[in-house]
């Protein structure tokens, strides 16, 4: 029963794809967000969602869309995919905004 | 621009030692700070200090804050290599959104 669960865990894939990532949390949190690690550890943000809302765009190219469906939910879908989206991309989960995250297993996205 | 900035970058030390991983923030509205352990995938949440002074414990870990200094150590006594991990280091900016430090590399050598 992971509490916040991301799928895939892995995905290589060509320039120029589009592919999404889902992120599911169980934990009956209000906040959901989207995190990119790339490969000297740094986490960034990209999105958090607050009750379905958007809160924060952190300046991200809009290649990429999130999607929250509902509370529990939030997917990221990447349009036209270039080789410097190679990272890890994590989804955390806190009770409010500005709480502490839990975050999910992340999806290491190769792009070739 | 927000700026969390930890040190050292990489640590290595033997087993039973006792280290200090350290952690500047320029947060803007700040509101706490946290500190995360990553192993192989998810970072694990360890602490949130939201208080100048007082120290927060779990185990051999411990946290204090300085919002005088802008300033957070971790310190991790009796060390074991079950430890070794990445530690980050991030401030809460306006009650909205984490900014990450760019973590310490602690590896402990049995």
């Amino acid at each position: 029963d992971t509490a916040v669960s991301q799928t895939p865990k892995y995905l290589v894939t060509q320039m120029g794809n589009d592919k999404s990532i889902k992120c599911e949390q169980n934990l009956g949190h209000d906040t959901m967000y989207w995190y990119k690690q790339d490969s000297k550890k740094f986490l960034k943000i990209m999105f958090s969602y607050n009750n379905k809302e958007l809160i924060i765009n952190e300046t991200v190219p809009n290649r990429f869309s999130p999607k929250s469906p509902d509370k529990a939910h939030l997917n990221l879908h990447i349009n036209s995919l270039e080789l410097g989206d190679s990272a890890v991309y994590f989804c955390a989960s806190s009770q409010v905004l500005g709480d502490k995250a839990f975050f999910g297993q992340g999806t290491r996205l190769t792009v070739v | 621009e927000d700026k969390v900035v930890q040190s050292p970058l990489s640590l290595v030390v033997h087993e039973g030692d006792t280290v200090t991983l350290n952690c500047s923030y320029e947060v803007t509205n700040f509101r706490s700070l946290l500190w995360y352990k990553q192993e192989k995938k998810a970072p694990t949440f360890l602490f949130m200090l939201t208080s100048s002074g007082i120290e927060k414990k779990s185990g051999r870990l411990s946290s204090i804050l300085d919002k005088k200094e802008l300033f957070s150590i971790l310190n991790i006594t009796a060390t074991q290599t079950g430890d070794s991990a990445v530690y980050l280091c991030a401030g809460c900016q306006g009650a909205q959104k984490l900014v990450f430090g760019q973590g310490t590399r602690l590896t402990i050598n049995p």
